[in-house]
């Protein structure tokens, strides 16, 4: 089946640093990507949407100078966490899309979690 | 997306069936009806989805109404490591776009 990673699967830094999450899809192309944050007994919440060799969309609320995406291939998406501070911490889990195939297909990625002390 | 409506929490004896409500009274026609889980701090899994006949698969069956306001989620024989938060979600099969998650129903699969 498709198999989407993620590296980090925990992290932790300081206040004022960044981290880099990135989002693998293994076995399958995905020209689109997702990224979803998840606070303590929350639910997901989509943060932006990612297409390759364009900008990301963002949803609102998410500053995008803050979480800097990049997906520079079909197989890669990447989150960077610029200047994070606790308030950041959180679950962050993305997933993907195949290029080929239904449209209703969507592979989550195991999570990263991320502890900004 | 139509909005879905799905009971905070659930429990259920090991061994015995799990079903989960969903209701999605205002689903559009080319909306489907979509079921994910999350286990506890892992990514969300994919269980089914149905247009308008109910499925089946080595999971799950998903069983919608006729006049598809409502669906639900049958897990045949509940096991301890069926317990997490189940997602009932609709939307238009159109690729590109995101699933938007509700805050799902928590299953407590016990012994």
């Amino acid at each position: 089946g498709a198999v989407v990673s993620q590296h980090p699967s925990w992290v932790i830094c300081k206040s004022g640093t960044s981290v880099k999450i990135e989002c693998r899809s293994l076995d399958f192309q995905a020209t689109t990507m997702f990224w979803y944050r998840q606070f303590p007994k929350q639910s997901l919440m989509l943060m932006a949407t990612s297409n390759e060799g364009s900008k990301a969309t963002y949803e609102q609320g998410v500053e995008k100078d803050k979480f800097l995406i990049n997906h520079a291939s079909l197989t890669l998406s990447t989150l960077t966490v610029t200047s994070a501070h606790p308030e950041d911490s959180s679950f962050y889990i993305c997933s993907a899309t195949p290029t080929s195939g239904s449209p209703y297909e969507q592979y989550f990625g195991p999570g990263t979690r991320l502890t900004v002390t | 997306d139509a909005k879905t409506t799905q009971p905070t929490s659930m429990d259920c004896a090991e061994g015995r069936a799990a079903n989960l409500p969903c209701n999605h009274s205002t689903i559009s026609g080319n909306e489907y009806v979509y079921w994910y889980r999350q286990i506890h701090s892992q990514g969300p899994q994919y269980i089914i989805h149905g247009l308008k006949n109910n499925e089946t698969n080595e999971m799950a069956s998903l069983i919608i109404t006729e006049d598809r306001k409502s669906s639900t989620l049958i897990l045949p024989h509940a096991t301890l490591r069926d317990t997490a938060v189940y997602y009932c979600i609709v939307r238009v099969g159109q690729a590109g776009t995101a699933l938007i998650f509700g805050k799902g129903t928590t299953l407590s699969v016990s012994s």
